[in-house]
């Protein structure tokens, strides 16, 4: 089992839709969990961080269920703009390498 | 506050030459990633390094490839003898610690003729 594994994507959604990505990751004792978002030739940037209390950041809601071990991402009302990849991040805090990217899923919102 | 500052943001190699990608961590920050990505494809995890250790190098081909992370200054990923199939974009990420998000560089664009 991979260590992070995401929906394979790609997901085209209309302007306007609401949109689930999800994500799980192999080991337990992980601490940390974040969305990056990555545009075409552009380096990964931070969305939000997962807090086990779930966080929302105006369109954007963030879940994490680890007895499950699963994260996921929620982008209400589409916009064009949000076309990119989206990479769900774990930190294993194991003492090697503990920052963990998923293989990301890309979004086409379209108009 | 500077943000990881990558250099340089292209470089063009010919087969055969050596490729120095340098990175610059946001002040303060001790942990250092970094990653490789082809066209189309996802980050490959290289190395993680912290000041003056590798601390886990399993992404990293056997051969040809080294990085380091010096007391003073940036941390280099160094490729020698470079082949077309190390053409790809180089990031490099930085973390104040263990548990926390990383920033990433603008990343550097190696092409190899």
């Amino acid at each position: 089992r991979k260590e992070v594994e995401q929906d394979p994507g790609p997901f085209n959604v209309p302007e306007g839709a609401t949109v689930a990505f999800n994500c799980t990751y192999s080991n337990s004792a992980s601490q940390s969990f974040f969305w990056y978002r990555q545009d075409c030739r552009k380096e990964p940037k931070l969305l939000m961080s997962v807090y086990s209390s779930g966080n929302e950041d105006g369109r954007f809601t963030a879940q994490l269920n680890r007895a499950s071990q699963y994260i996921s991402l929620l982008i209400r009302d589409s916009k064009l703009s949000d076309s990119a990849t989206y990479l769900c991040v774990v930190n294993m805090n194991n003492y090697g390498q503990n920052f963990v990217f998923g293989p990301g899923t890309r979004l086409s919102v379209l108009p | 506050n500077a943000g990881v500052m990558q250099n340089p943001r292209h470089l063009v190699r010919r087969r055969g030459q050596e490729a120095r990608l340098r990175c610059s961590p946001m002040k303060g920050h001790s942990h250092v990633y970094w990653y490789r990505q082809l066209p189309e494809e996802g980050l490959k995890f290289m190395v993680y390094l912290q000041k003056e250790n590798i601390i886990d190098e399993s992404g990293m081909p056997k051969e040809r490839f080294s990085a380091e992370f010096p007391k003073e200054g940036p941390s280099i990923l160094r490729i020698q003898q470079v082949v077309r199939g190390d053409s790809a974009a180089y990031f490099c990420a930085s973390l104040p610690g263990q548990n926390t998000e990383a920033f990433f560089g603008q990343g550097t664009r190696l092409t190899v003729v």
